[in-house]
């Protein structure tokens, strides 16, 4: 039974450059949550995506954006990226809704120089 | 929105040592999660209990909902339980977590 996995593991990028993060959830799970984990800090909440819509947004702006496909798996995208963009992504998976046990990817760690 | 504080934000153990976390928060939740970030960065489910009493091995954990608390218990702890513990909460409805700041675990030979 696989977990979520996300690709890659390791990004480094340049400012004002985009990025795209990858995610497939756990078996048989639906919905598909990305958070933001600075160095030292809790996860933070960016979006969550059911049924290849967003369905929740945290406090972040328009610059990231993502997406559902039908099988699932998900990707995030961050347009025109800052020195404060640098950070561990994190996809979590559940099924249906936040009120389930949330499965976490091992990350993608992204560094802007 | 919600406030989530976790005490101790540091705790160094002896291994075989025994252990209690905290989380406090600042209205009422009905989702509530634990989980160990190891040094790796790797974030591992080790509840869902917004409310009630688990264990799962060495560690149980106790969320008194109508206090707004929740405690992690590590007993006997060994070297690989060192990382991150997070309390994470959801409050009415269907809202994300909130994650607090975290205690950070080292457990010594």
């Amino acid at each position: 039974d696989a977990g979520v996995t996300q690709s890659p593991t390791h990004l480094i990028k340049t400012r004002g450059q985009q990025v795209t993060l990858r995610c497939s959830p756990k078996s048989g799970h639906d919905t598909v949550s990305w958070y933001q984990q600075a160095l030292g800090q809790g996860p933070q909440f960016i979006f969550q995506y059911y049924e290849e819509e967003e369905r929740q947004r945290g406090n972040f702006p328009d610059r990231f954006s993502g997406h559902q496909f039908p099988n699932y798996s998900s990707e995030l995208n961050v347009n025109a990226l800052l020195l404060g963009d640098s950070a561990l992504y994190l996809c979590a998976s559940s099924l249906g809704h936040f009120n389930q046990p949330q499965h976490f990817g091992d990350g993608t760690r992204l560094s802007i120089l | 929105g919600i406030q989530v504080e976790q005490s101790p934000p540091d705790l160094i153990l002896q291994e075989g040592a025994n252990s209690t976390l905290r989380c406090n928060f600042s209205d009422s939740v009905n989702n509530l999660q634990w989980f160990h970030q190891n040094p790796w960065g790797q974030l591992i489910n080790l509840f869902y209990i917004p409310s009630g009493t688990k264990q799962n091995g060495r560690l149980s954990a106790t969320t008194v909902a109508t206090e707004r608390y929740s405690l992690l218990y590590i007993s006997s702890s060994q070297t690989t339980d060192s990382g991150v513990y997070f309390c994470a909460v959801g409050s009415r409805g269907n809202t994300p977590l909130v994650f607090g700041k975290g205690t950070r675990l080292s457990v010594i030979a």
